[in-house]
């Protein structure tokens, strides 16, 4: 069965912390990743795509993620976190067959102390 | 960039009776729709996938006749909660796919029973 795993619920970092929240997916043939955002009371916020390529992706915010075939993994970082990032992160995955539903993770909650 | 409007954010109701809940691509045609619930600090769990002029495909453990969803044209897709339940209070979102904006989502509902 297709799944994603967040391995973190919680995350507490300072301000200026680095950051890695680990992704793993389950799939079957090639996959799509996605990395999106919620901040509180606001829906959800792409923050980067992977789809073919560079398995090392940037995205919005400073935030970039590696893809790495061989672990399954799509972990996502950013060197220095601010106090505004603290949200709920979701990593998700879709096969790359058009009309493929996105699967979502747990969610990891990070919450960033100033 | 494209928008997905959805409608109404929030809604109260009382036990027993229907709510609907509306998802509008606003600037480009869906070719799929899909709708999630998800629960307070909880992920995104899928609950269907709809093509326009085709019935929904649901996900295992959602009630087909409790969540009616009709997708009328490739603009719009609606969720219809029937016989609301208190257990039926969540947050709704839906998201288009389409080949050129890939995924976007919905604003999500926060729907209460009483």
């Amino acid at each position: 069965a297709q799944s994603v795993s967040q391995h973190n619920h919680h995350v507490i970092l300072s301000e200026a912390a680095s950051l890695e929240l680990g992704c793993n997916y389950s799939y079957g043939g090639t996959v799509n990743l996605f990395w999106y955002v919620q901040y509180p009371g606001q829906h959800l916020q792409l923050l980067l795509k992977y789809f073919s390529g560079d398995p090392l992706v940037k995205g919005i915010k400073g935030f970039e993620a590696e893809f790495i075939k061989s672990k399954f993994s799509f972990n996502l970082r950013k060197p220095s976190v601010q106090w505004s990032d603290t949200a709920e992160y979701f990593c998700a995955a879709s096969s790359n067959q058009a009309g493929t539903a996105l699967i979502f993770g747990k969610g990891t909650t990070l919450s960033v102390s100033s | 960039g494209a928008v997905v409007s959805q409608h109404p954010s929030r809604v109260i109701c009382k036990s027993g009776t229907s709510v609907k809940i509306e998802c509008r691509s606003l600037d480009f045609q869906a070719t799929t729709m899909f709708w999630y619930r998800q629960f307070p600090k909880q992920s995104l769990m899928l609950m269907a996938t709809s093509n326009e002029g085709s019935k929904a495909t649901y996900e295992q453990g959602v009630e087909k006749d409790k969540f009616l969803i009709n997708h009328a044209s490739l603009t719009l897709s609606t969720l219809t909660v029937t016989s609301a339940h208190p257990e039926d209070s969540s947050f709704y979102i839906c998201s288009a796919s389409s080949q050129t904006y890939g995924y976007t989502f919905g604003s999500g509902t926060r729907l209460t029973v009483v």
